[in-house]
């Protein structure tokens, strides 16, 4: 059975830091590609950052480039996300979740974690 | 970036209706599009990708078309479990970008 777990969430004030970790099982991790979606409250999904299963080529929306970092261990079949400089706008659901292949494309999730919940507030 | 824009935004339908959704890309995407399922308190569930592919184990009641920027999602004989809120996602280019939802609720 395929399964991601996210840890990491909580509480931070404005302008500080957290880390994220997602522990995969039940599929081949190393071989996968992977990303980090949140969702607001209220608000639709939107992916933020992407990471192929080699750690040579990565994505980051413009809402979180400079801040945010992206980063597995193939090795503890794990994905991380580094977040700094939190504001209040990057409160939400955080959710790891695998790239399938799709042909020639790619850049759906098949499979999602249950969700982090990250709130930003002073 | 890719916009995406889906209509209706709320929808009020009773069991055994069909039920349409509608997802327009600002640019083409060609068929680089997939459909989700949420439900309160719980993650997006793929139904659809490449526009028309249904993924595992979901209902055939489920369907997709369309290509280019126009698609539709197209629930046949609606049942009470897919009450739930459903999104497009196009993956033409990075970033990804999904519409702002369509819920499904009880008329």
């Amino acid at each position: 059975e395929v399964q991601l777990v996210e840890s990491g969430g909580g509480l931070v004030q404005p302008g500080g830091s957290l880390r994220l970790s997602c522990v995969a099982s039940g599929f081949s991790f190393s071989t996968s590609k992977m990303k980090w979606v949140r969702q607001a409250p209220g608000r639709g999904p939107e992916c933020i950052s992407y990471i192929n299963f080699s750690s040579t080529g990565m994505y980051y929306a413009d809402s979180v480039r400079g801040r945010f970092t992206i980063s597995r261990d193939n090795a503890k079949n794990s994905l991380y996300l580094e977040m700094k400089s939190l504001r209040a706008e990057d409160t939400a659901v955080y959710y790891c979740a695998r790239v399938p292949r799709d042909g020639d494309g790619y850049g759906y999730a098949d499979y999602w974690g249950q969700g982090a919940l990250v709130i930003v507030s002073s | 970036d890719i916009q995406m824009t889906q209509s209706p935004s709320n929808l009020s339908a009773s069991v055994g209706d069909r039920v349409t959704v509608t997802c327009r890309a600002s640019q083409t995407i060609s068929s680089w599009l997939a459909w989700y399922q949420q439900k309160p308190g719980e993650a997006p569930k793929v139904l659809i990708h490449r526009a028309s592919t249904l993924e595992n184990g979901v209902p055939s009641r489920f369907s997709g078309s369309g290509s280019g920027t126009d698609f539709t999602l197209t629930i046949n004989s609606l049942q009470t479990d897919d009450f739930a809120t459903y999104y497009c996602q196009q993956y033409r280019g990075f970033p990804w970008t999904f519409g702002q939802g369509t819920k499904v609720e009880v008329k």
